[in-house]
């Protein structure tokens, strides 16, 4: 089955600087591919996905990179403020037929200092 | 209703009790999600269903544990004989389809503890 690898599990970093998540996926048949965020006592909700037709998405200040060789994606936060302190993690997913459980990433703890 | 509903919110049982959780996904989702999340910890796949397909059950992490899904509506995770390592917040989420670019939404979790 699927595993999803993040890096790192936490990041600390200054206010208006760029933060960067990492995962890998071990199934060549993943073809979806979200990123999460959950705030402390919150459920998860999406902030932004990327299909594997694609090798990058951006949505304001948040982006997100595929590279489906080496397979894995990243995702790029820029400008942090400190509401962007959360924990985010990826997944990945088939997302075809009976095969389309979406499998997590451990997390990574983000940290933004104003 | 408007998003994936879960009950009960928390949850304290005896350990060697059985515990079922409900949930409601949003009308109409045809895939929904069991996770587990230890305190501090990442989203534990625990089981899949997609419609009418058989569920992907490879993530239960032993015979103790059972879901069941009537149709494409609600869905109850069962934890018999509960141990004190049961204790965790279980998430659930439903998506509309699994072969179309859709968001799966999660539900607000129910919060196990086991004494």
């Amino acid at each position: 089955g699927e595993n999803v690898e993040q890096h790192p599990s936490t990041l600390s970093v200054q206010e208006g600087d760029s933060a960067v998540i990492k995962c890998t996926y071990s199934d060549s048949a993943s073809n979806y591919f979200p990123w999460y965020k959950q705030e402390l006592g919150k459920r998860p909700q999406l902030i932004i996905d990327i299909r594997s037709n694609v090798g990058e998405k951006k949505d304001q200040r948040i982006a997100v990179t595929l590279n489906k060789t080496a397979k894995h994606f990243s995702l790029h936060i820029t400008e942090t403020q400190p509401e962007d302190s959360a924990v985010y993690f990826c997944a990945a997913s088939r997302r075809r037929g009976s095969q389309g459980n979406l499998i997590f990433g451990k997390g990574t703890k983000l940290s933004v200092k104003p | 209703g408007a998003g994936v509903s879960q009950s009960p919110s928390n949850k304290v049982t005896e350990k060697g009790k059985d515990v079922e959780l409900r949930c409601d996904p949003i009308s109409g989702h045809t895939a929904l999600y069991w996770y587990r999340q230890r305190l501090g910890q990442g989203l534990e796949f625990l089981i899949y269903f997609q419609g009418n397909s058989a569920p992907d059950k490879s993530g239960l992490p032993s015979d103790r544990f059972s879901a069941e899904r009537t149709g494409e509506s609600v869905s109850t995770l069962t934890i018999q004989r509960t141990q004190q390592e049961d204790s965790a917040v279980y998430l659930c989420a439903s998506s509309l389809r699994d072969t179309a670019d859709t968001e799966a939404f999660f539900g607000q979790g129910t919060r196990l503890t086991v004494v």
